[in-house]
């Protein structure tokens, strides 16, 4: 799997927008971005994924550059609940090692009040 | 929303007891996996698990860790002999099919004195 570089620690003003950055330069064409987050101890929770477009659900958008060496999870209206560590992973759906998902340190998203 | 279950929340053994930590997957999941997170390092990626064999499995998954579907709901994980090292949270995750999103369960806290 690729290997994906994000920023250590970000705040972000309850109500506004969070924006966390990944980039993931040797990402291949098969692969997805993957995003989850972990709020304290608890399990990681799915976010969103995506290929090339941009997508969106009820918790966030992924914006995914032309090139698909970077993309950036967006939190429209970041509340003090998410406070969290986020995941950005880069994972193909077929062949090689695909069953797992591989973490790294992520982003510790801290929303101020 | 279906969700994955794990039990217990927390569990505290002795060195060179075995544990074993259930986990119930999304009901109409086919694939399984196991990560752990010691304390204040990353996930990490165990074993997965299909069709009654697995998949793939880490470096860490040594002979010490078994996995087992012994009915058709639960997806358990046992350590045989469990050293100090073993000390950590363990997630239980399930995806639809190999390669899909994986959806994580809250976590079994295990702390070996």
């Amino acid at each position: 799997d690729a290997k994906t570089t994000q920023p250590p620690s970000m705040d972000c003003a309850e109500g506004r927008a969070a924006n966390l950055p990944c980039n993931h330069s040797t990402i291949s064409g098969n692969e997805y971005v993957y995003w989850y987050r972990q709020i304290h101890s608890q399990g990681p929770q799915y976010i969103i994924h995506g290929l090339k477009n941009n997508e969106t659900n009820e918790m966030a958008s992924l914006i995914i550059t032309e090139d698909r060496k970077s993309s950036t999870l967006i939190l429209p209206h970041a509340t003090l609940r998410d406070t969290a560590v986020y995941y950005c992973i880069v994972k193909g759906l077929y062949g090689g090692s695909n069953y797992k998902l591989t973490f790294g340190k992520g982003t510790l998203l801290t929303v101020n009040p | 929303e279906p969700e994955v279950t794990q039990t217990p929340s927390h569990q505290v053994t002795q060195m060179g007891q075995e544990v074993i930590l259930r986990c119930v997957p999304i009901s109409n999941h086919l694939y399984f996996y196991w990560y752990r997170q010691i304390l204040g390092q990353k996930v990490e990626f165990l074993v997965s698990f299909y069709n009654n064999e697995i998949s793939e499995k880490s470096e860490i998954f040594d002979d010490q860790f078994s996995v087992e579907r012994p009915d058709g709901s639960n997806f358990t994980l046992k350590i045989r002999s469990t050293k100090l090292e073993d000390s950590a949270m363990y997630f239980c995750a399930s995806s639809l099919v190999a390669g899909e999103t994986q959806y994580f369960g809250p976590g079994t806290r295990l702390l070996v004195l």
